[in-house]
């Protein structure tokens, strides 16, 4: 089973500070690992992807296979990344396209 | 182009009516989803389309939800005898699915489905 944990309901940071938001991860394969973000009154939408190695928006995230973790980061918080963030895991090289999600993490940067 | 479009937006129903809710996914995506965003729940995987293939209806949380999609193209899920703890905002998503390589999942605005 696959199954994936984001342990933060709430993160609170004020503006200029670092930010992490933890995501574990249980795969018995190799998984694509997933951040996709909600801002208010927005559609999901995705953030960023582990296979792509890329920053979105000042955001990073790598993939830790020995601690099963794909915890995403920002040196820097700006007030506009207030949203719920979700980690999210699928089993492509299953054939398993959907998604896995956490219960999400709710980003407030306070100015 | 238009992204994913979702109807009704909102959709009050009483315990035990039927609803259908639609789905229009972009134009030339292969694979369809349906996801339920609870709360305290998060977001659940309900039933995925993949071109011709049976569908995935291993999310299905119970044989009172079904899904079809007509034509390669738009879909409907259909709940019958609502209950309450169906309320919820149901999510659908479209991706590419190129070959080999990892799909972005394109979302729409969801369906907001209060059962009273």
């Amino acid at each position: 089973a696959q199954r994936v944990t984001q342990p933060e309901k709430l993160l609170s940071v004020f503006k200029g500070a670092p930010v992490e938001l933890k995501c574990n991860y249980s795969y018995s394969g190799s998984p694509e690992l997933f951040w996709y973000v909600q801002y208010s009154r927005q559609r999901l939408q995705l953030l960023l992807r582990h296979i792509s190695r890329e920053s979105i928006k000042g955001f990073t995230a790598d993939l830790n296979k020995g601690e099963t973790s794909f915890h995403l980061k920002k040196p820097f918080a700006q007030e506009e990344d207030s949203a719920m963030y979700y980690c999210a895991l699928s089993g492509i090289g299953t054939g398993r396209r959907a998604l896995t999600f956490g219960s999400g993490t709710r980003l407030q940067v306070q100015p | 182009g238009a992204g994913v479009s979702q109807s009704p937006s909102n959709k009050v129903t009483e315990k035990g009516k039927d609803v259908e809710l639609r789905c229009d996914p972009i134009s030339g995506h292969t694979a369809l989803y349906w996801y339920r965003q609870s709360l305290g729940q998060g977001l659940e995987f309900l039933i995925y389309f993949q071109g011709n293939s049976a569908p995935d209806k291993s999310g299905l949380p119970s044989d009172r939800f079904s899904a079809e999609r007509t034509g390669g193209s738009v879909s409907t899920l259909t709940i019958q005898r609502t209950q309450q703890e169906d309320s919820a905002v149901y999510l659908c998503a479209s991706s590419l699915v190129p070959a080999g390589g990892s799909d972005e999942q394109f979302f729409g605005p969801g369906t907001r489905l209060t059962v009273l």
